[in-house]
């Protein structure tokens, strides 16, 4: 099974930094990862697909890059409403190791 | 507008049996895959389980082979999870979200459904 890792598990920004968060893959996927926001008590909303595309409606600070198995979710400039949970998805094949971990983006 | 909505959650004893159901609207149905993901309070999300438009593709975690059946009604727009021999580490929110093809991304998601495994 395909595993993802991400990291950090928890980053600590204050709004307008710049924010990184990094998907590895346990084995190639090409370019095939999303990239999810989670609010507390909410549903997963698709933020990117493919790696890099920007789903409709999602602000354009968002931005995704990567392929194979090294991937970055970028957020160029942190908003108060950007503070939530943050998972990456493989989607090459359904396995345990779907998802990741998740990063939680606090208010630092 | 696409939506997705859960139902059938709810507190059960373990080894009991529930089956939730995920009733779409806004698109053509039968035209996508669909998938159940469930996330364990406080934990991360966890995909479970799959199926094609046309029911003909089911793949499952491992964790819930044997105990977990997916299925769909693609006249009633409707998605299923019958789940038997339940277990306290079955106790998650579920969602019901629609993909786009054999292996895809995941858009949109239900509101979830609750499901409690306790005596």
């Amino acid at each position: 099974d395909i595993q993802m890792t991400q990291s950090p598990s928890t980053l600590s920004a204050s709004v307008g930094d710049r924010v990184t968060i990094t998907c590895r893959a346990s084995q190639t996927i090409s370019s095939w990862l999303a990239w999810y926001q989670q609010k507390p008590g909410k549903a997963p909303k698709l933020l990117i697909y493919k790696a890099s595309s920007l789903e409709s409606g999602v602000p354009s600070r968002f931005s995704g890059s990567g392929s194979g198995t090294e991937f970055t979710l970028t957020i160029s400039s942190l908003q108060p409403d950007d503070f939530a949970t943050y998972y990456c998805q493989q989607y090459n094949s359904y396995s345990r190791g779907t998802f990741g971990q998740g990063t939680k983006v606090e208010i630092k | 507008e696409v939506q997705l909505v859960e139902s059938g959650g709810g507190l059960v004893q373990p080894g009991g049996s529930l089956r939730l159901s995920c009733a779409a609207s806004g698109f053509s149905f039968s035209d996508y895959s669909m998938n159940w993901v469930r996330q364990a309070p406080g934990k991360g999300l966890e995909w479970i389980s799959y199926i094609s438009g046309t029911s003909s593709t089911i793949y499952y975690v491992d964790s819930v082979k044997g105990r977990f059946t997916i299925s769909r009604d693609n006249a009633k727009n409707s998605l299923y999870l019958q789940m038997n021999s339940l277990r306290a580490e079955d106790t998650a929110v579920y969602y019901c979200a629609r993909g786009y093809s054999s292996t895809s991304w995941f858009d949109p998601w239900g509101q979830g459904t609750l499901v409690t495994v306790s005596s």
